[in-house]
């Protein structure tokens, strides 16, 4: 069965610290996703990223980047110089691919509050 | 395009009481995606389509039920109403496939007394 465990709940970070959230997953597919969402105090959803299997790439997107590590399970999300604008829940979800309609797996989420 | 939309956006209940979301997407997916959001919990996938005309369950399907009579149109239906039920339900669409990128609608939060 497929899961995802954020065990960071909560983060508090005084504005231009970096911060790092934290995703662990598991799954016994061979070829599965991953996925990044982050959702403001406005409450919708906002996709972030996608990254598959078998691209172990990192990924840097501005002021975000991406650690991804099959050897240890591991896609974690790097905020660097934090904003109070990036103040929000983080959820990393799984999808794997033998489960065709695609479905989302969610962890937990990490609350992160930037303050000024 | 508006995306994915969502009917009502509050919603108070009383316990035994029914209601039916809405949810309507206009970017041609075939997937819908029925999800509720808990504190500490994550989104759980409640039920889901692979197309119209047909429903599947997900993690969670206790207690609803879902239709999807128009390919755009993805409902879901509380018969009677249980406090556990008190949440934030997000509806989502997507290409299918584990690759597909999901787009959420704005959430609907029903509180049931």
């Amino acid at each position: 069965a497929q899961k995802v465990t954020q065990a960071q709940t909560e983060i508090s970070v005084v504005e231009k610290e970096d911060v790092t959230l934290d995703c662990v997953y598991e799954t016994r597919d061979t070829t599965y996703y991953l996925f990044w969402y982050k959702q403001p105090p406005s409450g919708e959803l906002v996709f972030l990223i996608r990254r598959n299997s078998f691209d172990e790439q990192n990924e840097i997107s501005g002021r975000y980047s991406w650690n991804f590590q099959k050897s240890t399970s591991s896609f974690n999300f790097t905020i660097t110089a934090s904003q109070v604008v990036d103040s929000a829940v983080y959820f990393c979800a799984l999808s794997e691919r033998r489960t065709s309609y695609g479905k989302l797996t969610f962890g937990q989420g990490t609350i992160l509050t930037v303050h000024p | 395009n508006a995306g994915v939309t969502q009917t009502p956006k509050f919603r108070v209940l009383k316990t035994g009481q029914s209601m039916t979301l809405l949810c309507a997407q206009d970017m041609n997916h075939e997937y819908m995606y029925w999800y509720r959001q808990d504190p500490g919990m994550g989104l759980r996938l409640i039920h889901y389509s692979v197309g119209e005309g047909t429903t599947a369950k997900g993690e969670v399907p206790d207690g609803y039920n879902v239709s999807r009579l128009k390919k755009q149109n993805f409902l879901l239906g509380l018969e009677s109403a249980a406090p556990s039920q008190t949440s934030v339900y997000f509806c989502a669409s997507g290409t299918g496939g584990g690759y597909n990128e999901q787009f959420f609608g704005p959430g609907t939060r029903l509180t049931v007394l």
